[in-house]
């Protein structure tokens, strides 16, 4: 049975970046999409992009381009999600959560992380 | 990006209740329709897939259905442990989509 066990919290200022981590134990991480998505207080699900560890290719949504990088390592099964010039609004709990196929679509999200929160503040 | 339309936003139901949460696409997705079930703190939790598919150890009184642009979330019998938000997510196309979210609370 997978796991997905992510880093700790983290409060960053303004214009900086964060790295957050997700490491799988238990099952396969290479054949899988891992997903990121982010969830604002008090506010609903956001997809941010996904990657293929096995091919190292990602896929991110329009909106976080350009300041979003999602890698993965497999020789050590952890995924990361690193998010540049962050702003306030960028104040949030982020997921990792595996699919359950080797493509960032068509697809069903289980298991996920547990939530690392990033708090941007000056 | 298609748009994840869910009803209603929040719902007061009484244990023993049936209730149901419906999800609207703005483009037909096919039956990539996935639910999933939060609780305060708590990620996400997957119940079903592909529309309709219950995921292992999800009790039998959660169940889906619905394809195209029109899906429905069903619970026969609340329990106490159903109080919680749900999501719909649709996964046909990136960027997958997100429902904005119902908010079950005890009647």
């Amino acid at each position: 049975q997978v796991q997905l066990v992510q880093s700790g919290a983290e409060v960053k200022k303004p214009g900086s970046s964060v790295k957050v981590s997700c490491k799988a134990s238990g099952g396969t991480f290479s054949s899988y999409a891992i997903s990121w998505v982010r969830q604002a207080p008090g506010q609903g699900l956001e997809w941010m992009g996904g990657i293929i560890p096995i091919f190292g290719t990602a896929n991110y949504a329009q909106k976080f381009q350009g300041r979003v990088t999602i890698t993965a390592d497999k020789s050590t099964s952890t995924a990361y999600m690193e998010l540049s010039s962050l702003r306030s609004e960028d104040t949030a709990v982020y997921y990792c959560a595996r699919a359950n196929t080797m493509i960032v679509e068509k697809n069903w999200f289980d298991p996920w992380g547990q939530g690392t929160l990033v708090t941007v503040s000056s | 990006d298609i748009q994840m339309t869910q009803s209603p936003s929040s719902l007061s139901a009484s244990v023993g209740d049936r209730v149901t949460i419906t999800c609207r696409a703005s483009q037909s997705i096919s039956s990539y329709l996935n639910w999933y079930q939060q609780k305060p703190g708590k990620a996400p939790k997957l119940l079903i897939y592909a529309a309709s598919s219950l995921q292992s150890g999800v009790p039998s009184r959660f169940s889906g259905s619905g394809s195209g642009t029109d899906f429905t979330l069903t619970i026969s019998s609340l329990q106490p442990e159903d109080f919680a938000t749900y999501y719909c997510q649709q996964s046909y196309s990136t960027p997958s989509t997100f429902g904005q979210g119902t908010r079950l609370e005890i009647k």
